[in-house]
């Protein structure tokens, strides 16, 4: 049962410490993204690869968010310095698009992250 | 631009009622269509799809007719049970002009026993 794992599960801070988020994507997909959830805004994405290559930021602060892919076994979201407005779930999602009708994505358990 | 709008929650039912969570669409070309469902402290678990016109996606209880005519993918299920308790996300496929799902806000659903 192949899954999207992401850890830690949760983590908390202090204003100003750098985070750093992991994610495993499934074996074999060839697409990774990166969503925020919050009450106030919802779901927001934040960054999508494809083929490690990213191909979209623009849903990041980029003075203190950057988003990597090293290997196609790791994608990583780092918030530095973290700030308390940053307190969310970060989720990473997986997917494999083989034509335009023919596409899933698969959502990790999340990051809950609080910064004090 | 694209969007998708879902109806307000939450919706409160009691057991066994049935369940109509209203999704409509704005889109150019003609995309996919998706619903998630997300429990208590987990992340978004596909429901069911639609890629056409037409096409009816159904998984566990849960049915969504794709209406191109009126541009909506409405979440039905006959009969709720206390564990469908959970927030519905509707969304849009990729497509030309858009890389990725594009997500409703949510509608929570509260089944009562």
């Amino acid at each position: 049962d192949a899954r999207v794992t992401q850890t830690p599960r949760h983590k908390v801070t202090e204003m100003g410490q750098e985070v750093t988020m992991r994610c495993q994507p499934i074996l074999g997909h060839n697409t990774v993204f990166w969503y925020r959830q919050t009450m106030m805004q919802g779901l927001e994405l934040l960054a999508y690869f494809r083929n490690r290559a990213p191909l979209d930021d623009s849903g990041m602060p980029k003075d203190r968010f950057s988003a990597e892919m090293p290997d196609a076994t790791l994608a990583t979201l780092k918030i530095q310095p973290s700030e308390p407005r940053d307190s969310a779930v970060y989720f990473c999602a997986s997917g494999l698009v083989l034509s335009q009708n023919s596409y899933e994505q698969y959502f990790g358990p999340g990051t809950r992250l609080t910064v004090t | 631009g694209d969007s998708v709008t879902q109806m307000e929650g939450p919706v409160t039912l009691s057991e066994e009622a049935f369940l109509t969570i209203n999704c409509t669409y704005t889109a150019t070309g003609y995309p996919s269509l998706f619903w998630y469902v997300q429990y208590p402290g987990e992340g978004l678990q596909l429901l069911l799809k639609a890629t056409k016109a037409d096409d009816k996606g159904s998984n566990k209880g849960f049915e969504a007719t794709y209406r191109k005519e009126t541009t909506s993918f409405h979440l039905e299920k006959g009969s709720v049970q206390v564990s469908d308790s959970a927030v519905y996300f509707c969304a849009l496929g990729p497509d030309t002009g858009r890389r990725a799902l594009t997500f409703g806000s949510g509608t929570r659903l509260q089944v009562q026993p």
